[in-house]
């Protein structure tokens, strides 16, 4: 089974500056790569996802990740936090042509005026 | 819009009882998970099913049973629940030959057991 690591359970920062969530798998073989976000007391909804093709991906609400696959990385970004940002993120991965997702721990961000 | 409704938003229920959790999609879907959700530990594979009567065991189906009868509805049952299965479950479904690769999730049954 894949192995995902969310460096840090949470992260704060201003509004206005950059959040960046790092990710890292351990799959030797370029897995799918994918962000989700979760509001509170909501379900899960994507963000964004890596599959095949260019390695820097734009999702929505302005994110952004780069799959590195000399670092096994796949960071998140979003140059200017804003309020509504402040949520749990989730980085997940799952084996090309497999259905099942493997899951980080999760970083919680909040987003100080 | 895409859908994957869950039959309660919380629930509480007694150490012994037997507890079942519904999850319909209306995205004709083939393949439908359950993970539960735990602070720290992020989301862990329970059961999931790829077809009608189908089911496979995922990380942790200790302690839970599937059902999965018809292919918009997959159950998820503690047989006997207990107070460390006390958690967050989420359910979620996926198209089998879809080009997304992507697993839509239900709004969580926050599971208490006193």
């Amino acid at each position: 089974a894949q192995s995902v690591t969310q460096l840090g359970s949470h992260v704060s920062v201003s509004e206005g500056a950059l959040v960046l969530l790092r990710c890292n798998y351990s799959s030797s073989v370029p897995p799918y790569l994918f962000w989700y976000v979760q509001y509170p007391n909501q379900g899960l909804q994507l963000l964004l996802k890596y599959t095949t093709g260019a390695t820097l991906v734009k999702g929505i609400n302005g994110f952004e990740a780069e799959f590195k696959k000399s670092e096994t990385s796949f960071h998140l970004t979003k140059p200017s936090a804003h309020m509504s940002d402040a949520a749990e993120y989730f980085c997940a991965v799952s084996d090309q042509g497999d259905y099942k997702l493997s899951f980080g721990a999760g970083t919680t961000v909040t987003v100080r005026a | 819009d895409v859908k994957v409704t869950q039959s309660s938003r919380y629930l509480v229920k007694r150490t012994g009882e037997k507890v079942f959790l519904e999850c319909v999609q209306d995205m004709d879907h083939e393949n439908m998970f359950w993970y539960r959700q735990d602070p720290g530990l992020g989301l862990r594979l329970i059961y999931f099913s790829y077809d009608v009567k189908m089911k496979e065991k995922g990380d942790i189906p200790e302690g839970y049973s599937v059902s999965r009868e018809k292919k918009e509805r997959f159950s998820l049952i503690l047989e006997s629940a207990s107070t460390n299965q006390t958690s967050m479950y989420l359910c979620a479904s996926i198209e089998r030959q879809g080009a997304r690769h992507e697993q839509y999730f239900g709004p969580g049954t926050r599971l208490t057991v006193t």
